[in-house]
């Protein structure tokens, strides 16, 4: 079993639909989750980080984690074309640097 | 945010050869990291590299395989060495962020086929 498992999509939506993006993880250590957004060819960008359990929102994005459940989510109000890309969490324990992974989930937003 | 650049972009390498690749940030850090990422897979740590130490290397990445440099703040190198298809894979360096998220910062990326 991964200890982050997310679903690769792809995932389709209209424009100006609300998206969600979820992972889920084995591993009750975690402590810290993030969001990347990766375009196709470009390395990872870091969109969104959150600390233990809560929802932290920044413009149209929306994380929450939920440690009861080991579920993190990614929410994208109004999405946009230029939203359409590849979305990974990651999560690590705070203990060390070590990131693991979700395989990323394939978002594409259609006009 | 820091800035970071990998040389090469991409490669296309017959099998046997080797290759390194050049990770440089903007500013002076004390962790990066190597990552690979295959195809429909998650992100690979493949090894941790620490300015003035010896590269800490993830289950199933060797040194002889992946040898690591990192001779100042803001450079490290990998090398993919006796290349197979079996590591054509988008090869990622990354920096430690700052403040109490540790979180991380990718480069561009480095695109490798080997035939």
């Amino acid at each position: 079993q991964k200890e982050v498992e997310q679903d690769p999509g792809p995932l389709s939506v209209p424009e100006g639909a609300i998206v969600s993006l979820n992972c889920t993880y084995s591993n009750s250590a975690f402590q810290y989750f993030m969001w990347y957004r990766q375009y196709s060819r470009k390395g990872p960008e870091l969109l969104m980080y959150t600390y233990s359990s809560g929802n932290k929102e920044d413009g149209r994005f929306t994380a929450q984690v939920d440690k009861s459940s080991k579920y993190i989510s990614l929410f994208i109000r109004d999405s946009q074309p230029s939203d359409s890309a590849t979305y990974l969490c990651a999560t690590h324990t705070g203990t060390a640097s070590k990131l693991t992974f979700g395989t990323g989930t394939r978002l594409q937003v259609t006009l | 945010s820091a800035v970071i650049s990998q040389k090469p972009s991409r490669d296309i390498c017959q099998r046997g050869t080797s290759l390194t690749i050049q990770c440089q940030v903007d500013s002076q850090v004390t962790m990066m990291f190597w990552y690979r990422q295959q195809p429909g897979q998650s992100l690979t740590l493949i090894a941790t590299a620490n300015q003035g130490s010896e590269a800490t290397y993830e289950s199933g990445f060797v040194i002889d395989k992946f040898p690591i440099s990192r001779p100042n703040l803001t450079f490290s190198t990998l090398t993919v060495s006796n290349m197979s298809p079996e590591d054509s894979s988008i090869y990622l360096c990354s920096v430690e962020g700052t403040g109490i998220w540790d979180t991380q910062y990718f480069g561009p990326g480095t695109r490798l086929t080997v035939l």
